[in-house]
């Protein structure tokens, strides 16, 4: 079955503290990655994808095969930063699975 | 280029009556999909439609259903409404075709209240 797991739903951290936000994916084949975030009163966006392997506002995410994991990091939370965030799995069959979201909580 | 559009933004509707929701595609974009978010079930995936088919849908009811145009614009209809359809139904574009829709672009959304 094509799953994707986000186990905290809500993570609380100080600014400047480092974030790590977990997700782990159940799926048979190349599985394409992405984090979407929805910051308050917008609009849900895609932040990143695993296949660009690129760095976008200081948060990162890399693909780990044998341990199902996609995980997003940032060295140093900053306070707009608070927002949910979801993982989320592109199936070849045209259907995009999300987790069921974090909420990333940037105390000052 | 225009984002994706949802209409109507907000609607509050009651128990037994039917709803039904547009969402137009930033142009160029054939795949549209839909989502029913709310804040115990998160993110459930509705339906994907790609050039008028219909080629994914979640695990809702019957009385949930959609349809796409041939200019790619979407509606999705509930019937019989009941409470716990309360929810915002977010609809997404992507300009991707075959293997999967990839990078989505949502709307805004609408937010429906069943009374």
């Amino acid at each position: 079955a094509q799953r994707v797991t986000q186990p905290e739903k809500l993570l609380s951290v100080f600014k400047g503290a480092p974030v790590e936000l977990k997700c782990n994916y159940s799926y048979s084949g190349s599985p394409e990655l992405f984090w979407y975030v929805q910051y308050s009163r917008q609009r849900l966006q895609l932040l990143l994808r695993h296949i660009s392997r690129e760095s976008i506002k200081g948060f990162t995410a890399d693909l780990n095969k044998g341990e199902t994991s996609f995980h997003l990091k940032k060295p140093f939370a900053q306070e707009e930063d608070s927002a949910m965030y979801y993982c989320a799995l592109s199936s070849n069959t045209g259907k995009l699975i999300f987790g069921q979201g974090t909420t990333l909580q940037v105390k000052p | 280029k225009a984002g994706v559009t949802q209409t109507p933004r907000y609607l509050i509707k009651t128990r037994g009556q039917q709803v039904t929701l547009s969402c137009s595609p930033i142009s160029g974009h054939r795949s549209v999909s839909w989502y029913q978010q709310t804040p115990g079930q998160g993110l459930q995936f509705l339906f994907e439609y790609f050039s008028e088919t219909q080629r994914n849908k979640g695990n809702f009811p019957g009385r949930f259903s959609g349809r796409q145009f041939s200019n790619s614009r979407s509606e999705m209809n509930v019937s019989t409404l009941e409470l716990g359809d309360s929810a915002l139904y977010l609809c997404a574009s992507s300009p991707r075709g075959q293997g999967g829709v990839g990078e989505l672009f949502f709307g805004e959304g609408s937010r429906l209240t069943v009374l």
